[in-house]
Order: C-alpha cells, then structure tokens, then sequence
C-alpha cells in the first residue's frame, strides 16, 4: 500500500525567510509526486510535479521541490515566503501504473507571519 | 470560463434528507473524482469514473451514488444524511493523457445539522 507522510502539520514563519515543508512516502511501486496549495476556502492548486527526469522541481510561485528516490522524500522549498504564501500545503502521490488513485498527505498550515 | 464548477457551493441540511452535489468540468478531461476534506483537513478520494465507466470506488458507505451522465459531468447523491457527512467536497479532473495535472472544483462544504 502506498502512503504519505507529512511531518509538519503546521509551519510558522516570518515574511522573506526560506521555508521548508517536507513530505515523506512509501510504495512498492514507482509513484508519480505532486505538491497542491489551498488558499482559504478554495480547492486545491497544483503547483508542482515530478513525473521523470530532473530531480528538482521548480512550480508557480517560486516553490520548488527535489525528489530523493533513497530517502522516498520530496520537500518542498521556497527561499523567500510571502505573507500570501498563508495557506494549506499538499503532498500526493499516484502510482505509476493501472488505477487513477493519488493518494494525499495530511497536509501542512504554512503560516506566514509580519 | 470556470474549468471545473461544482454546486452548491454551501449546502445546510438536516439529518436524514437526500442531497446532491453537481460537478462540470468544461476541459474535455476523460476522468472525474469525488474527494472527501474532512475538519481536519484531510482529503481522501471517494470515487472516480473514467469516460463515464466507474474506476475507483473507496469505502464509502453505499449511502453515496455517484452519477456520470456524460464525461463532462459527475455527481454525487446522498442519501439519508448522517452528522458525520459533513465536510468540503471536491471534484476534480484530469486526461489520461497528463495524469500529472488534476484541476479540482471550489468545493461544496455540507454541513448536517
């Protein structure tokens, strides 16, 4: 069975500083990884994806992300958070193969703070 | 020009009551999903149908019918609503072809009085 785990289920941080939130998964199988933002009563905004390739995502909103297929993370970073960055953060995971499934984490609340 | 528009947008109902939830997506995607966002903000999908055909059915109670008329539209019905219903249901869509990329719905919140 697959799985995600976010560490953090919230992340306090003062405007311009670098933040991080983390995402850790499992899975027998070759997962396809994403990162969804929801503002305040909205639905959810994909804002980056790692499908193949190139290890380090860059998405909207100056948001990047690096896979780590030995340590099954995929954090996501932003140097320099912006008060409007205040929202709910997703990581999920969808498996390579048959099924439409993604799977989500618990999400993470990244508070920007003045 | 809303790519994936749910109604309504606030549903308030008592125990009991049937509702539904409608969903459109105007992308031409080949495949709809149903989320459950619980308080806590967790989302677990419920179901999902591809080019109308159900694919993913989760362990909802059987309370929940979903209804694909055409790819464009998939709806969700429940019955005999119960307190624990209550929560933000999303809809979403994405092709076969960029499963990469899932354009979800503003979300329905139901709340069961």
């Amino acid at each position: 069975a697959q799985s995600v785990t976010q560490l953090d289920s919230q992340v306090p941080v003062f405007e311009e500083a670098p933040v991080e939130l983390r995402c850790n998964y499992s899975s027998s199988v070759s997962v396809y990884l994403f990162w969804y933002v929801q503002y305040p009563n909205q639905g959810l905004q994909l804002l980056l994806k790692y499908l193949s390739g190139s290890t380090l995502v860059k998405g909207i909103n100056g948001f990047e992300a690096e896979f780590n297929k030995s340590q099954t993370s995929f954090h996501l970073r932003k140097p320099s958070v912006h008060i409007s960055d205040t929202a709910e953060y997703f990581c999920a995971v969808r498996l390579h193969t048959g099924g439409f499934k993604t799977i989500f984490g618990a999400g993470t609340r990244l508070f920007v703070k003045a | 020009d809303t790519a994936v528009s749910q109604t309504p947008k606030y549903l308030v109902t008592q125990m009991g009551n049937d509702k539904s939830i409608k969903c459109e997506q105007n992308l031409g995607h080949d495949t709809m999903y149903w989320y459950k966002q619980d308080s806590k903000k967790f989302l677990k999908i419920m179901f999902s149908y591809n080019n109308k055909e159900l694919i993913i059915n989760e362990t909802v109670p059987n309370r929940f019918s979903p209804k694909s008329p055409d790819k464009a539209h998939l709806n969700l019905h429940i019955n005999s609503l119960e307190l624990g219903d209550s929560a933000v249901y999303f809809c979403a869509s994405d092709n076969a072809a960029d499963r990469g990329k899932a354009f979800f719905g503003q979300g329905t919140r139901l709340t069961v009085v």
